[in-house]
């Protein structure tokens, strides 16, 4: 069973410009997540969505939004990218389950200069 | 909501040498609690995971952790490291409605030297 796999692995962008980033979660897996990782702040999320509705989310400003698709794929975004938002961004799936276990991907290194 | 702490930032050891992890969380709701490591340029993979029932957890690699309610802790353990245990490792918590939102603590640096 192939893992959650992210696109891109690297990336750099500068200040100002938007990003998105891609998301397939574990086959037969309904829910995603998306956390951002950095030094300072360690591992902090932003949303969950599942079967296409965003059902939480976290303390991060409005230019970091996402969505699902009808096939479980998800993406985010984040518009005018501030230097603060260099990150490592990971998304992780669940079953319908509730055991609350997630699946993480290897994560898309953002850099911004 | 929920919090994790671990008490720990850095932890060298010797190989071969026991290791305990520590890791403290609060929460009004029950809770169920989550280890994970990310070893460098790489995603978090599960070491272990407490849902309900015995209360001393065993995982992948060797890795324990034990439950204890009363202290709200869930440490890790193992008996005896590899240098192929030098990791970031992370406790988290997940309870009440959160959904897919776990909690992490600040992760805890463990270093194996040989």
């Amino acid at each position: 069973k192939a893992g959650v796999t992210q696109t891109p692995r690297y990336l750099i962008k500068t200040r100002g410009q938007q990003v998105t980033l891609s998301c397939s979660p574990i086959s037969g897996h309904r829910s995603v997540s998306w956390y951002q990782q950095t030094p300072g702040q360690g591992l902090q999320f932003l949303f969950e969505y599942f079967s296409e509705t965003q059902r939480n989310k976290g303390n991060f400003p409005g230019r970091f939004s996402g969505r699902q698709f009808s096939n479980s794929r998800s993406e985010m975004n984040v518009s005018t990218l501030e230097l603060g938002d260099s990150a490592l961004y990971l998304c992780a799936s669940r079953s319908d389950a509730n055991t609350g276990e997630l699946f993480f991907g290897e994560g898309s290194r953002l850099t911004v200069l | 909501a929920q919090s994790v702490t671990q008490l720990d930032s850095q932890v060298p050891v010797f190989e071969e040498a026991p290791v305990e992890l520590r890791c403290n969380y609060s929460s009004s709701v029950s809770v169920y609690l989550f280890w994970y490591v990310q070893y460098p340029n790489q995603g978090l993979q599960l070491l272990l995971k407490y849902l309900s029932g015995s209360t001393l957890v065993k995982g992948i690699n060797g890795f324990e952790a034990e439950f204890n309610k009363s202290q709200t802790s869930f440490h890790l353990r193992k008996p005896s490291v590899h240098i192929s245990d030098t990791a970031e490792y992370f406790c988290a918590v997940i309870g009440g409605t959160s959904y897919g939102k776990l909690t992490f603590g600040q992760g805890t640096i463990l270093t194996v030297h040989p």
